[in-house]
Order: C-alpha cells, then sequence, then structure tokens
C-alpha cells in the first residue's frame, strides 16, 4: 500500500522557518518525480516545487523561489521542504505528493504573529 | 493567479452527466497533458486521469477525460452523491516552467 506521510508542520511567526518532512513508502520513491502542493484557506491547489528522481533538477512557483527548498533522500524514502523567511500567505496545508499520482493527507502550516 | 480557467460550480441530479471545462494556452494544455483530480478539502487529493484520457487503476469508467487544443473537459456520468467535490485540471506549462492547477470546480449533487 501506498503511503506518504507529512510531518513538521505548525505554528511560525512571519520571518522564521520550518522543515517539511515525507516519508515514502510502499512505492518505488527513487522512480518518482517528488512534489509539494499546497491549498491556503478558502483557496484551490497550488503547485510549490517539484523534485527530480535524482534530485538535479528542481522547480519552484515564483512566490517562494529563493524562500523554498525541496529536497529528497532516496536512501531514506524522504522529501523534505526546507521553508524559510515565512509569510502570512503561505498559510495553507501542504501536500507531498508522488508523480501527482500518490498524494498524503497534508501538514497544515500556518504563519502568524 | 491560476492560468487554467475552470467553471466554478457544475450541478445535476443523481444519476446525470456533467462536463467540467478547462481553458489554457499553448504553453501548458496546448502541448502538455492534462491531469484531473478530485479534492475534498482536509483529504488527499486523488488522480482521476493523467496523459489527457487515462485512468488509474480504480477509478472506474464513469469518469472521462479529453482534450482538444487549448481546452480540456472532463466528464463525469451516473452521478453519485459521492461524487461531491472539487475538481482541478492540472498541467505543466513549459513558458512559466511549473505545474499549473485550475481555478477549481465545484460538483454539487442535487
Amino acid at each position: 500500500e501506498v503511503q506518504l506521510v507529512e510531518s513538521g508542520g505548525g505554528l511560525v511567526q512571519p520571518g522564521g522557518s520550518l522543515r517539511l518532512s515525507c516519508a515514502a513508502s510502499g512505492f518505488t520513491f527513487s522512480s518518482y518525480w517528488m512534489n509539494w502542493v499546497r491549498q491556503s484557506p478558502g483557496k484551490g491547489l497550488e503547485w510549490v516545487a517539484s523534485i527530480k528522481q535524482d534530485g538535479s533538477n528542481k522547480y519552484y512557483v515564483d512566490s517562494v523561489k529563493g524562500r523554498f527548498t525541496i529536497s529528497r533522500d532516496n536512501a531514506q524514502n524522504s522529501l523534505y521542504l526546507q521553508m524559510n523567511s515565512l509569510r502570512a500567505e503561505d498559510t495553507a496545508v501542504y501536500y507531498c505528493t508522488g508523480n501527482l499520482a500518490y498524494w498524503g493527507q497534508g501538514t497544515l502550516v500556518t504563519v502568524s504573529s | 493567479q491560476s492560468v487554467l480557467t475552470q467553471p466554478p460550480s457544475v450541478s445535476a441530479a443523481p444519476g446525470q452527466k456533467v462536463t467540467i471545462s478547462c481553458s489554457g494556452s499553448s504553453s501548458n494544455i496546448g502541448n502538455n497533458y492534462v491531469s484531473w483530480y478530485q479534492h475534498l478539502p482536509g483529504t488527499a487529493p486523488k488522480l482521476l486521469i493523467y496523459d489527457n484520457n487515462k485512468r488509474p487503476s480504480g477509478i472506474p469508467d464513469r469518469f472521462s477525460g479529453s482534450k482538444s487544443g487549448t481546452s480540456a473537459t472532463l466528464g463525469i456520468t451516473g452521478l453519485q452523491t459521492g461524487d461531491e467535490a472539487d475538481f482541478y485540471c492540472g498541467a505543466w506549462d513549459s513558458s512559466l516552467s511549473a505545474y499549473v492547477f485550475g481555478t477549481g470546480t465545484k460538483v454539487t449533487v442535487l
């Protein structure tokens, strides 16, 4: 059974940092592009970042470029999102997804003072 | 700001059919594959259609996808109350080097 389990969300002040993690199982993690997608309160799905199978290529939505970093550890079947200089508009449920086919349940990030 | 436009809502009675349109451009739908997702907020989104018209294992054939030019369409036949959710199209945008989702469509079963 495919499982993607996100962790690391929580409440953080504006300008702060958080690191999200995603533990994958049930599929060949190293063969999949991995992504982070978020949904802000009352809004639609928004793609945040993608990383190639070997980590050699990374893509980001414009609004997080220079602040967020996606990374992976294929030996640990894990995906990460380092989020710095957080803003109120980054408040959202963050989903880990493999190839946009497999999805986790999400972790809530709230940026507020 | 989404570059893929969908109607905000569609509705129909149980057993009926609905279609959801997704309008884009040559940089996304026109030259890349389209996928469709079903999402109940607070739960994991589900992939319904990939590569324009393919269904993953376990997705019933009541769900279908098509693409023509810079637009795509999701069809749902034999509408069930369990189909009530938000539906999103998505595609890679070659100009933005980014994946883009549609604005989302809420399906209501009357």
